[in-house]
């Protein structure tokens, strides 16, 4: 099946810095990639919409200030956390759509963000 | 928004015995329906999917019903193996590839 990566799979970082984290996906091309955030325990939330060439679409209560979305190929999308807060500590999943053949989604094999 | 409700939390069953998770949406816009595996720490794997069209489908031991009037589905598990042991997610959308609502999840042990 298709592939899709991230990176980090881990990043630790201080509070108040910002953090970068990439999905790519390897063998398709992805017009539109997912962002969702899973906290211990809990379901997986959508955050947003990645969708090449335009501005991404955030869901209700998720700030588009803090959680910047670049989608600038047709391979890769990038979820900056700014300014980062203890509480955004969680495991941020990705996933992309292969519109060019099946319309699946494939996740992503996601990145833990620990913030201290 | 779609809300996915998701019953039960924690299933334990004994090894061999069958495991049965339910869901509920409230969108009838939905129309794609996946279950997803996840593993501790590691991404969701799609098991096996339904579609609005359709009111059963089998993969194996695995196998799920949609009543699309009621708007539930459900994942049964036959033959459970402790190896099913893991965290199983339903969800819904509008069709295959697009934005997902997952249900909370369910926690199923397999006690060998």
């Amino acid at each position: 099946g298709a592939v899709v990566s991230q990176h980090p799979s881990r990043v630790i970082c201080k509070s108040g810095t910002s953090v970068k984290i990439e999905c790519r996906s390897l063998d398709f091309q992805a017009t539109t990639m997912f962002w969702y955030r899973q906290f211990p325990k809990q379901s997986l939330m959508l955050m947003a919409t990645s969708n090449e060439g335009s501005k991404a679409t955030y869901e209700q209560g998720v700030e588009k200030d803090k959680f910047l979305i670049n989608h600038a190929s047709l391979t890769l999308s990038t979820l900056t956390v700014t300014s980062a807060h203890p509480e955004d500590s969680s495991f941020y999943i990705c996933s992309a759509r292969d519109t060019t053949t099946s319309y699946e989604q494939y996740f992503g094999p996601g990145t833990r963000l620990t913030v201290t | 928004g779609e809300n996915v409700e998701q019953h039960p939390s924690t299933l334990s069953v004994q090894e061999g015995d069958s495991a049965v998770i339910k869901c509920t949406y409230s969108d009838s816009a939905s129309n794609y329906f996946p279950w997803y595996k996840q593993e501790l720490g590691k991404r969701p794997q799609l098991i096996i999917d339904i579609r609005s069209n359709v009111g059963e489908k089998k993969d194996q031991r695995i196998a799920v019903t949609l009543n699309k009037t009621a708007k539930h589905f459900s994942l049964h598990i036959t033959e459970t193996q402790p190896e099913d042991s893991a965290v199983y997610f339903c969800a819904a959308s509008m069709y295959a590839g697009n934005m997902l609502t997952f249900g909370g999840g369910t926690r199923l042990m397999v006690k060998p």
